[in-house]
């Protein structure tokens, strides 16, 4: 069954350091998100790509942070300068079509601990 | 800012029992997904409810869509220590991301 995979599936970095997690969504699929969740928190929205652009972003989605589709297979999120608040997992997503009536699927997630 | 109230927030039942979850908003959602997320993992999606009333069910778990599209429910019968987990709604108005409530963590006692 086709799946979202993402790697690392733990990444530390320390505060200050460039940080790139990297999603392979499933391969027919033409929305691509990124979301997290901190410890202990609801899942929040960071940022939907779609057409090699960005279609939707949140507040938490600011300048330190930015997404790439480098290849026809890989979807990348880039936090340029960590912060001890950016320690979460964090899930990519991919959905065949814009969401409206149909399904996200999440991968693993990658776990950020920045220290 | 649309926001999924989910109740209650813990659960802890015995082996057999029967159990409902809720997940309320004041907006309206054109569909709303209920996941299923294990510690330390991504969540894994359940069902998709599309229209207002609409009823699912996936083995022992029946999905309730409301009349309104504002609220759902799940409803477990003869819960199983595999169905142990963090249940979450997640909504999508047509205008925004899809967006998450805070979940339920069941826990279902042998």
């Amino acid at each position: 069954e086709p799946e979202v995979t993402q790697t690392p599936s733990h990444q530390v970095t320390q505060m200050g350091q460039e940080v790139i997690l990297r999603c392979v969504p499933i391969s027919n699929h033409l929305y691509f998100y990124w979301y997290r969740q901190i410890l202990g928190q609801k899942v929040e929205f960071l940022v939907s790509f779609y057409n090699n652009e960005i279609s939707e972003k949140s507040e938490i989605f600011d300048d330190q942070f930015s997404v790439e589709r480098p290849d026809g297979s890989n979807f990348t999120l880039k936090i340029r300068s960590t912060k001890l608040e950016d320690s979460a997992m964090y899930f990519c997503a991919s959905s065949p079509r814009r969401l409206t009536n149909t399904e996200a699927f999440f991968g693993q997630g990658t776990r950020l601990t920045v220290v | 800012t649309q926001l999924l109230e989910q109740s209650p927030q813990f659960l802890s039942i015995q082996e057999g029992e029967n159990l409902t979850v809720y997940c309320n908003s004041s907006s309206v959602f054109s569909s709303l997904q209920w996941y299923r997320q294990e510690p330390g993992e991504g969540p894994v999606l359940l069902v998709t409810v599309v229209t207002g009333g609409e009823v699912k069910k996936l083995k022992r778990l029946t999905f309730q869509f409301g009349d309104a599209r504002k609220d759902s429910s799940l409803h477990i019968t003869a819960a199983q220590p595999g169905d142990t987990g963090l249940y979450l709604c997640a909504g999508y108005t047509g205008n925004t991301p899809l967006v998450f409530g805070k979940g339920t963590r069941l826990s279902v006692i042998a």
